[in-house]
């Protein structure tokens, strides 16, 4: 299985960026494209599709929201953060069988 | 719109089964493969397995082999997770989601408590 690895928590003040983190035990590259996508998860909510393809923004999400990376680095943006976006993020992989990261949770100050 | 909707909430007794289901709207259902997730309480997303929707054929991820079936209702563009034999540790919240590469839609999830 492909492990993702994300920081916990973090805290980010209103109106400043967030940069969260997931990195991978293998390559998730294949032909051309990075197999990483990001999900938001509020409490008692499904988690909702946020960035598809390690950059691309799924359709309705504000532009506030950013992906890069390839390979086995990853990171998601926002900026700027608003109080809205408190909430667990997960990175998942799609170049094998699924895995998810361990989420990390952004509180906003 | 595209919508995936689960059943209710579910109250069961080590040993029991329950079955949970995922319907469908807004797309073809067999264009798109049907994944299950599960979300112990406090505790992050796990990758459950998938069913193809066109062929019927299941696949399960390792820690999902035995107790746990994906079954489809096709005519009615659902999707089931039955668990059997359950124990105290399947209590979660159970999410079923569609996959195209990624999961684009999800459905809201049903909650399955495993009390005596």
């Amino acid at each position: 299985d492909i492990v993702l690895t994300q920081s916990p928590a973090l805290a980010v003040s209103l109106g400043q960026r967030a940069t969260i983190s997931c990195k991978t035990n293998q390559n998730v590259d294949y032909y051309g494209n990075s197999y990483m996508h990001w999900y938001q998860q509020k409490p008692g909510q499904q988690p909702k599709l946020l960035i598809y393809l390690a950059s691309n923004l799924a359709s309705g999400i504000p532009a506030r929201f950013s992906g890069r990376g390839s390979g086995t680095d990853f990171t998601l943006t926002i900026d700027p953060v608003e109080a809205d976006d408190t909430a667990t993020y997960y990175c998942q992989q799609s170049r094998n069988l699924p895995t998810f990261g361990s989420g990390t949770k952004l509180e906003i100050k | 719109q595209i919508q995936l909707v689960q059943s209710g909430p579910e109250l069961k007794k080590p040993g029991e089964s329950v079955k949970i289901s995922c319907k469908a709207s807004g797309y073809t259902f067999t264009d798109y493969a049907m994944h299950w997730v599960k979300q112990a309480p406090g505790k992050g997303l796990k990758w459950m397995g998938w069913i193809n929707t066109y062929t019927g054929k299941p696949t399960y991820a390792d820690d999902f082999k035995g107790r746990f079936v994906f079954s489809l209702e096709a005519s009615a563009s659902t999707a089931n997770l039955q668990i059997s034999n359950l124990k105290n540790e399947d209590t979660a919240t159970y999410f079923c989601a569609r996959y195209p590469w990624r999961f684009d839609y999800w459905g809201q999830g049903v909650m399955v408590t495993v009390s005596s």
